[in-house]
């Protein structure tokens, strides 16, 4: 399979616990993009990488959340001090430069 | 001025039938205008993308209408099939710009009935 892949699928944690999130992006697509998408919502923007640099962040990122993109190929995203509302569908999205996104199955997090 | 605006919220359609899901944008800089599919539990699908050249695509049984001068497009699926029952997102986005950062609209559950 040559698509977006996300690890975990599932993660239930409890409030307060540090989670992480990995992105596999299609190989030579060089853009990667996080979102989150809660129930009933459409996916909201968080941040982006183009290589691994990280070039534009969204206020909905707090202080907790930190992604890395180290070698410029996967991607983490860490959720520090998890609280109930952290719960969503995390989405990432590749793209190569003519910015066309397909998005991976997600991670589905739920704080309890 | 970075909403997208979307509805119906949900839509029931008879199969053979066709589903018309309408989107409104303000931020007349946006140039890329794509639909996403999601089915549930599952990452959103690109189906068809448009830009504002254009005012209409049409890809199968998928066909995006453009209305530049409203800020509205929408998504036609015709001949609508059981299979199409999914959840349906509009987007926009600057195409131009160094980063493409999707806004989204809320979504349309579309249910088409046997």
């Amino acid at each position: 399979d040559t698509g977006v892949s996300q690890n975990p699928r599932h993660k239930i944690t409890k409030r307060g616990q540090n989670v992480t999130f990995r992105c596999d992006p299609i190989s030579e697509h060089n853009r990667l993009y996080w979102y989150r998408q809660t129930l009933g919502q459409g996916p909201e923007f968080l941040t982006y990488f183009q290589n691994e640099a990280q070039l534009e962040k969204s206020r909905l990122l707090s202080d907790r959340f930190s992604a890395e993109r180290p070698k410029g190929s996967f991607s983490t995203l860490e959720i520090q001090r998890t609280e109930q509302g952290d719960s969503a569908m995390y989405l990432c999205a590749s793209s190569s430069t003519d910015g066309t996104q397909y998005f991976g199955p997600g991670t589905r997090l739920l704080v309890l | 001025q970075q909403q997208v605006k979307q509805s119906p919220q949900s839509l029931i359609v008879q199969k053979g039938g066709i589903s018309i899901i309408n989107c409104a944008y303000e931020n007349t800089a946006f140039d890329y205008f794509p639909w996403y599919q999601q089915f549930p539990g599952k990452g959103p699908a690109l189906l068809i993308a448009i830009r504002p050249d254009v005012s209409e695509k049409k890809e199968g049984r998928f066909t995006i209408s453009f209305n530049k001068s409203a800020k509205q497009f929408s998504l036609h699926i015709m001949d609508s099939q059981p299979g199409d029952s999914a959840t349906y997102f509009c987007a926009a986005s600057l195409m131009n710009t160094g980063f493409q950062k999707l806004v989204f609209g809320t979504g349309t559950r579309l249910l088409v009935s046997p």
